[in-house]
């Protein structure tokens, strides 16, 4: 069965820096565009990132524009997001998500991971 | 940005009633809309994408509706399971943004 299993959350410091990864199982994992989305606690859900299939094409949202990477190892299945200089603003739990795209234009996410909680504090 | 806001915040239902959420967002959007169902505790689940196409999986009793602009999220008659928060999302243009929810809970 599908599966998308995050990890690398944890508490770190404001300034610092943390590294998530996704592992993905049961299906193509590179048929499908990932994208990391985030919801800070008792709130709405913010799309952090986007990866295509490829790797080609990346975007980020402009409140971790400069701060975030986002990469993926399709030959790995797996999905990574450095995430630097990190703000108390960041706390949240990160999930890993896919979607498809049809004719190179990305459709609604499909499957989303449990979720790796990250806290920003000092 | 397209900014999404939904109404109302909170529904509440008795069971078997009927519920309909609606989703709003500042520019046209196409049919490129999807909704989420999350419950406590849990990663948010696709109920419909590309405004009115269910998911695999998801029950009859949910429908959606509309396009460009304004957007609907029926369920027919509510059971106990779907008493969650409902999200809808726009993936026309990046950054792909949510509402801010709607709260489903029993009358």
């Amino acid at each position: 069965q599908v599966q998308l299993v995050e990890s690398g959350g944890g508490l770190v410091k404001p300034g610092g820096s943390l590294r998530l990864s996704c592992a993905a199982s049961g299906f193509t994992f590179s048929d499908y565009y990932m994208s990391w989305i985030r919801q800070a606690p008792g709130k709405g859900l913010e799309c952090v990132s986007y990866i295509s299939l490829s790797g080609s094409t990346i975007y980020y949202a402009d409140s971790v524009k400069g701060r975030f990477t986002i990469s993926r190892d399709n030959a790995k299945n797996s999905l990574y997001l450095q995430m630097h200089s990190l703000r108390a603003e960041d706390t949240a739990v990160y999930y890993c998500a896919r979607g498809e795209e049809w004719e190179l234009l990305p459709q609604a996410v499909d499957f989303w991971g449990q979720g790796t909680l990250v806290t920003v504090s000092s | 940005e397209i900014v999404m806001t939904q109404s109302p915040a909170t529904l509440s239902v008795s069971p078997g009633e009927r519920a309909t959420l609606s989703c709003r967002a500042s520019q046209s959007v196409s049919s490129n809309l999807a909704w989420y169902q999350q419950k406590p505790g849990q990663a948010p689940r696709l109920l419909i994408y590309g405004a009115f196409t269910r998911a695999t999986g998801i029950p009859a009793r949910f429908s959606g509706s509309g396009s460009g602009t304004e957007f609907t999220l029926t369920i027919s008659s509510l059971q106990s399971e779907d008493f969650a928060v409902y999200y809808c999302q726009q993936y026309n243009s990046w950054p792909f943004t949510f509402g801010p929810g709607t709260k489903v809970d029993i009358k």
